[in-house]
């Protein structure tokens, strides 16, 4: 099952802001709402963005998404510690009757 | 409070079988569609399966079309998976999440805390 695109990692410092980019195709990001997760080791995974750029009740404002075409992005400003985290972005394939997750990107808070 | 916990995950050969649940509270679980996603070792998350509200819509991942089915009980607010001809390559978390949303918006708004299945001989 092949993936959406997205950076292995992504780096910056404290208080700075940080992108994350997920690449689709017109079968996925094109016609369907991408989704965002935050993954913590040991927990379960976090709803951070929803419908392109909605955010679900109690995520901070730092966190914001975006949609072009058949690419996303989720946007987290203000960098602290506790955001060092795996971030997936996902969304249904109408081709594949299925969903489709990228391959995530471990953000590291410098 | 809405919880998902996940159960039955362990170690088995490889051509074994395993059958994977998911106990739902805090929501009425007949009106919700469901999911299967998991995760390898140092690998992303995968989807698995869905499974509509009432059960008679399922959708797989090709990696496991034939293999593995998904089922759910309604009356006792558990959904199910059943994997069948276990592969090293199935070795993953599998976590169980709800499914929300309405037309080409969907999205998955709880998730379990997963249960390990590691297949190796």
């Amino acid at each position: 099952q092949s993936v959406l695109a997205q950076p292995p990692s992504v780096s910056e410092a404290p208080r700075q802001r940080v992108t994350i980019s997920c690449s689709g195709s017109a079968s996925n990001i094109g016609r369907n709402a991408v989704n965002w997760y935050q993954m913590l080791p040991g927990k379960a995974p976090k709803l951070l963005i929803y419908y392109d750029d909605l955010l679900p009740s109690g995520v901070s404002d730092r966190f914001s998404g975006s949609k072009s075409g058949t690419s996303a992005s989720l946007a987290i400003t203000g960098l602290q510690s506790e955001d060092e985290a795996d971030y997936y972005c996902a969304v249904w394939d109408d081709s594949l009757n299925g969903w489709m997750f990228g391959g995530g990107t471990k953000l590291t808070v410098l | 409070e809405v919880q998902l916990v996940e159960s039955g995950g362990g170690l088995v050969q490889p051509g074994g079988s395993l059958r994977l649940a998911c106990a739902a509270s805090g929501f009425t679980f007949s009106s919700y569609e469901m999911n299967w996603v998991r995760q390898a070792p140092g690998k992303g998350l995968e989807w698995v399966s869905y499974i509509s509200s009432s059960g008679s819509t399922t959708f797989y991942a090709d990696p496991v079309k034939g293999r593995f089915t998904i089922s759910r009980d309604n009356t006792n607010n558990s959904l199910f998976l059943q994997i069948n001809s276990l592969r090293a390559e199935d070795t993953a978390v599998y976590y169980c999440a709800r499914q929300l949303g309405i037309a080409v918006a969907y999205y998955f708004d709880y998730w379990g805390l997963g249960t390990l299945v590691t297949v190796s001989s």
